[in-house]
């Protein structure tokens, strides 16, 4: 049972132009969700996240929006460089406030090939 | 600097043999996670830890074990029942609280 499903495997976009990568969630008790950027042969590294009581979270060129209703997020990258290609993986978890570690579920993850 | 560091970067086992991957974490985390990266499948739990001392399966724990006798201390045994052990090894840690991971580098086995 996929909770968290990335449904597009890669995503080819020009430099300077926006990359959006989406997200699908189906776990209602999820309330916070995490973009991580892989590169090969690498761990993933934090790039942004959002908590369920807000809709959008800005950090520079990184934008994330979550739709509660509709179960689905998703990551803007404006604009797009040669060096944000990478694997990006959405992931999410349910109360990870307070006391709890928060374990997280991880989507399959997409790769975005950024060209020059 | 604090981190976590996973050793080795690459590994080669006989199928049959038990492997042990290491993870070592400095960041006085309470919660350490293994996860396998395979292609089109993202990242998947196999073990996670809480504590010392205890430890959960995760969603594919058949096959591997894990220990807890340290904080900084979270190793996978990789044993000879696992029938698909070729994959990208991560491990990571959190804190209480805590709204993400901070992961190692990964250790690709690879068993032939």
């Amino acid at each position: 049972d996929q909770q968290v499903k990335q449904n597009s495997p890669s995503l080819s976009v020009q430099e300077g132009r926006i990359s959006i990568l989406n997200c699908d969630y189906t776990n209602s008790m999820f309330d916070y969700f995490l973009w991580y950027k892989k590169y090969p042969a690498e761990g993933p590294t934090f790039l942004i996240s959002i908590s369920s009581i807000k809709d959008k979270n800005e950090d520079g060129r990184f934008t994330v929006f979550l739709n509660k209703s509709a179960k689905h997020l998703s990551l803007h990258i404006v604009p797009s460089q040669p060096g944000d290609s990478a694997v990006y993986f959405c992931a999410a978890s349910a109360n990870a406030g307070g006391t709890s570690y928060g374990k997280l579920t991880f989507g399959q993850g997409t790769i975005l090939t950024v060209h020059p | 600097d604090g981190g976590i560091t996973q050793s080795p970067k690459y590994l080669f086992r006989k199928e049959g043999q038990n492997v042990t991957l290491s993870c070592e974490q400095n960041l006085n985390h309470d919660a350490m996670y293994w996860y396998r990266q395979d292609p089109g499948q993202g990242l998947r739990l196999i073990y996670y830890s809480q504590i010392v001392n205890d430890f959960q399966k995760g969603d594919i724990a058949e096959g591997y074990s894990v220990s807890r006798e340290k904080k900084e201390s979270f190793p996978l045994t990789v044993t000879s029942a696992q029938k698909n052990p070729t994959a990208f090894y991560l491990c990571a840690s959190s804190t209480p609280g805590g709204h993400g991971y901070t992961f190692g580098s990964g250790t690709r086995l690879t068993v032939v």
